[in-house]
């Protein structure tokens, strides 16, 4: 079955270093993935999409990238701030739903940025 | 960016009785929305996807007589759990899409039930 995994362990970093997290997924072969932010008791605002045929995306202090062959995208903030901390997920369109574009998330990986 | 609101935001009722969730998008004709359910620590679980003037495709597992989806127009759409129980509380989060755009969704603040 598809599956999506996300450290479930929280990420803490202090101020001004650079947060990592990672997004495995298995029995999928997406056309693109998706980031999300996530805070508590709110619903997820959308940060970044990568298509399959990209490598890499930026946007300000995020950047992600895409490695379909180890089927993973990791998910960098440069620079951390405490305003970052967040729960963030993982997206991905399922395989069969090409026309209906539901998405299947990650459990999210929280993020604790120390000042 | 495109907002969708969700009324009410929380809503807490007894055992039995049935519960309204609104979904809206704001700036932006919706052809397709979707409701989400999230339980404490968990990710987002997709209940159903419905488009504009038919009838909601339910995911599988979800019963679609207890969680009655209407999409009656291009901005509103309404989740409505009915015979609410204990285990039905839960956070429930709609998004929505338009057919110009075959990527993003956006998502609503969510609303959270809880059930006496």
């Amino acid at each position: 079955s598809q599956k999506i995994e996300q450290n479930s362990e929280a990420l803490n970093i202090q101020e001004g270093k650079t947060a990592t997290l990672t997004c495995n997924y298995t029995n999928y072969s997406p056309a693109y993935l998706q980031w999300y932010r996530q805070d508590p008791g709110r619903g997820p605002v959308f940060l970044l999409l990568i298509r399959e045929n990209e490598k890499e995306k930026r946007k300000e202090r995020l950047k992600v990238t895409f490695d379909t062959t180890l089927k993973q995208s990791l998910f960098h903030i440069t620079a951390s701030q405490p305003a970052d901390s967040a729960t963030y997920l993982c997206a991905l369109r399922r395989l069969r739903d090409t026309g209906r574009r539901a998405l299947t998330f990650g459990s999210g990986t929280r993020l604790q940025v120390q000042p | 960016g495109a907002v969708v609101s969700q009324h009410p935001s929380w809503v807490i009722c007894k055992s039995g009785t049935s519960v309204k969730i609104e979904c809206r998008s704001l700036d932006f004709q919706a052809t397709t929305m979707f409701w989400y359910r999230q339980f404490p620590k968990q990710s987002l679980m997709l209940m159903a996807t419905s488009n504009e003037g038919s009838k909601a495709t339910y995911e599988q597992g979800v019963e679609k007589d207890k969680f009655l989806i209407n999409h009656a127009s291009l901005t509103l759409s309404t989740l409505t759990v009915t015979s609410a129980h204990p285990e039905d509380s839960s956070f429930y989060i709609c998004s929505a899409a338009w057919s110009g755009d075959q990527e993003t969704q956006y998502f609503g603040p969510g609303t959270r039930l809880l059930v006496l």
